[in-house]
């Protein structure tokens, strides 16, 4: 069975912190892709990461692949109330079709103002 | 144009009614996904139409019935609900080939089922 992981399940900040949410699995990934999804609405694409140790940057959330692109790490710096939501990665692995897409069981970020 | 749109955005509806769900996207996808989504947790996949063929069953019971009219649209018929079914049912599109995984969500309908 293709799991992933992600930790923590759960974080309450004050704004201002920093944060590092993480996406773990035994197996190799072809992709990995990290949405953010509001209370009440859809999630939305926030990137789409491809080649092991790459770093990809969106205003104050980083996000990194790892070197064996088994794992993915998204940092927040300075978190604002509007970063509040749960943060899902997905992905799929290698030579597996785009219908087979798995989700984490989500990181739920509160930042308190 | 990265939208997708679906109604009604919140829906209540007695264990005996019979309402559809509908789901709308204009950006060529030919991969269209039901989800349903309880708080806080992940999107379940239920189903998968794949160029308007159903290419995905994930053993939903059959008080849900999906329907691919078109490669645009993508609709769920509700029937004699449980009140365990109230949940966020999500829509998503995606392109239909190997390596794209990326999928583009709609805004989701609140199910309510009393």
């Amino acid at each position: 069975t293709q799991l992933l992981e992600q930790s923590p399940q759960f974080l309450s900040i004050q704004e201002g912190e920093n944060l590092t949410v993480y996406c773990n699995s035994s197996s190799v990934f072809s992709s990995l892709q990290w949405y953010r999804q509001e209370p009440g609405e859809g999630p939305v694409l926030l990137v789409t990461v491809v080649t092991g140790g790459e770093v990809k940057k969106l205003k104050r959330l980083t996000f990194q692949f790892g070197d064996a692109r088994k794992d993915s790490s998204l940092h927040i710096t300075a978190a604002q109330p509007g970063d509040t939501g749960l943060y899902l990665c997905a992905g799929a692995h290698m030579k597996t079709s785009y219908d087979k897409v798995i989700f984490g069981p989500g990181t739920s970020l509160s930042v308190i103002p | 144009d990265t939208e997708v749109t679906q109604t009604p955005k919140h829906l209540v509806m007695g264990m005996t009614n019979k309402k559809s769900l509908k789901c709308e996207q204009h950006m060529g996808h030919r991969a269209m996904y039901w989800y349903k989504q309880k708080a806080k947790k992940p999107p379940e996949l239920m189903f998968v139409y794949s160029y308007e063929k159903l290419s995905i069953n994930e053993s939903v019971p059959s008080r849900f019935s999906p329907e691919c009219p078109n490669s645009s649209l993508l609709n769920l018929h509700l029937h004699a609900l449980q009140p365990e079914d109230s949940a966020l049912y999500l829509c998503a599109s995606s392109q239909a080939t190997r390596s794209s995984y990326e999928q583009y969500f709609g805004p989701g309908t609140r199910l309510t089922v009393t």
